[in-house]
């Protein structure tokens, strides 16, 4: 079975620019969530969508959104890029929510941003 | 509020010796999950391990060990006889039972010295 992946695997975005990073998650799996890891740190929740719908935010500014698709795959959008937005972006999925999110969480190896 | 605090930033051990990766971890509730994940290079976390806030019983696998004190909200990890694979970062996460947000440390760099 293929894992999550994530496209592209690098990028690199200039200041102000728009970025879409995209999530294929695990045959099967029908939550989504997206991660952002600055360089030293550790991942920060950013979005989590269930069945289509948005179910948790973090803190993160309204320059972020993302959305899911009928067949679960995920987008991820940021615009008027910062500096301070080049980190790796990390995407997981689960099965459901809960109990199924507990027992079943599995990330990608993640989007690399540079800002410049 | 939630947090979880990792205090060794970066640890450097010669091959074969026991290493202890320390986890400390902020909640009032009641129910909720500790993780280790490991993330090599290529960036990808590895799940490592899962524990319930209602089960503080020690776990062993392989060389990988885990001690879960309640009493001092301490998740510690020890790599037994340590290998040069085993380099990475290791973060320390933590999970309410009441949404599914994991809350991460801020990772520990491990180097094993060949």
């Amino acid at each position: 079975d293929a894992g999550v992946t994530q496209s592209p695997t690098h990028l690199i975005k200039t200041r102000g620019q728009h970025v879409t990073l995209r999530c294929s998650p695990i045959s099967g799996h029908k939550s989504v969530s997206w991660y952002q890891q600055v360089l030293g740190q550790g991942p920060q929740f950013i979005f989590q969508y269930y069945e289509k719908e948005e179910r948790g935010r973090g803190n993160f500014p309204d320059r972020f959104s993302a959305r899911q698709f009928p067949n679960y795959s995920s987008e991820l959008n940021v615009n008027a890029l910062l500096l301070g937005d080049s980190a790796l972006y990390l995407c997981a999925s689960s099965r459901g929510i809960g109990t199924d999110f507990n027992y079943g969480y599995t990330f990608g190896s993640g989007t690399r941003l540079t800002v410049v | 509020a939630q947090k979880v605090t990792q205090a060794q930033t970066e640890i450097s051990v010669v091959e074969k010796e026991d290493v202890t990766l320390d986890c400390v971890y902020e909640t009032r509730d009641t129910t909720y999950y500790l993780f280790w994940y490991k993330q090599p290079p290529s960036g990808e976390l590895v799940f490592l391990i899962r524990r319930n806030s209602f089960d503080e019983q020690n776990e062993i696998s392989g060389r990988y060990s885990w001690n879960f004190q309640k009493s001092t909200s301490s998740f510690n990890f020890t790599i037994t006889a340590s290998q040069v694979v085993d380099s990475a970062v290791y973060f320390c996460a933590l999970k309410l039972n009441r949404d599914d947000k994991i809350i991460f440390g801020k990772g520990t760099r491990l180097h094993i010295l060949p």
